[in-house]
């Protein structure tokens, strides 16, 4: 079955350092291009990371600089990095397995159940 | 932060259909055939049911349709039930953001 779980998301002061784990379980993480998408409490969707399968890695202008997005393929797992945390970063943040690779990663057909991230002094 | 226009809210009765629209650019929607279409429920992550304008993932009811013209999709739902409601946001690439971009979602109450 394929699932993506997510985790590290907590409580954590503005300014401060966090890394989100999401588990692949289902399919190997290096064969798929990989998203973080979050929403914000009571807001829409925004998304945030592509990773490539080849390795390539893309950021939403709201995060270029302060996200970082990984994997580790021996453990079949996405990270997103984050750091420089702000108030506007407090989301719910979900893992999401592209339709396909290529000019097919625009749409996200395997959701993860999200990890909550909250800023705030 | 780009934002394709969707109405905030909708409502319908159980057995009618119902367009939700979602308006773009020439930079996105108009430009590319990426537009997808997310159903979110109450509490639940996202659940795609349109993408690429009008394919529906495996498990999708052909209830649901997806269609573009210029810069504006459209997704629409036949024979609503009561399981529908929830809310619904597009997507699309955007080159001028080089992004994904989401639709503000729109609110659909089955009456």
């Amino acid at each position: 079955e394929v699932q993506l779980v997510e985790s590290g998301g907590r409580l954590i002061q503005p300014g401060g350092s966090l890394r989100l784990s999401c588990a692949v379980s289902g399919f190997s993480v290096i064969t798929k291009y990989m998203n973080w998408v979050r929403q914000a409490p009571g807001r829409g969707l925004e998304w945030v990371s592509v990773l490539y399968s080849g390795g390539s890695a893309y950021y939403a202008d709201s995060v270029k600089g302060r996200f970082t997005i990984s994997r580790d393929n021996s453990k079949n797992t996405l990270f997103l990095q984050l750091k420089s945390l702000r108030d506007e970063d407090t989301a719910i943040y979900y893992c999401t397995k592209a339709v396909g690779n290529a000019n097919k990663w625009f749409a996200s057909d395997v959701w993860g159940q999200g990890t909550m991230v909250t800023v705030s002094s | 932060q780009s934002v394709l226009a969707q109405p905030a809210s909708m409502s319908e009765s159980p057995g009618q259909s119902i367009t939700i629209s979602c308006t773009g650019t020439t930079s996105d929607i108009g430009r590319y055939n990426s537009v997808s279409w997310y159903q979110q429920s109450l509490g639940k992550a996202p659940k795609l049911v349109i993408y690429e304008v009008d394919n529906r993932p495996s498990g999708i009811s052909s209830r649901f349709s997806g269609s573009k013209s210029g810069n504006t999709a459209s997704l629409t739902i036949s024979g609503l039930r009561s399981e529908d409601e929830g809310d619904y946001y597009c997507s699309s690439y955007s080159d001028r953001a080089t992004a994904v971009i989401f639709g503000g979602g729109t609110k659909l109450t089955v009456l």
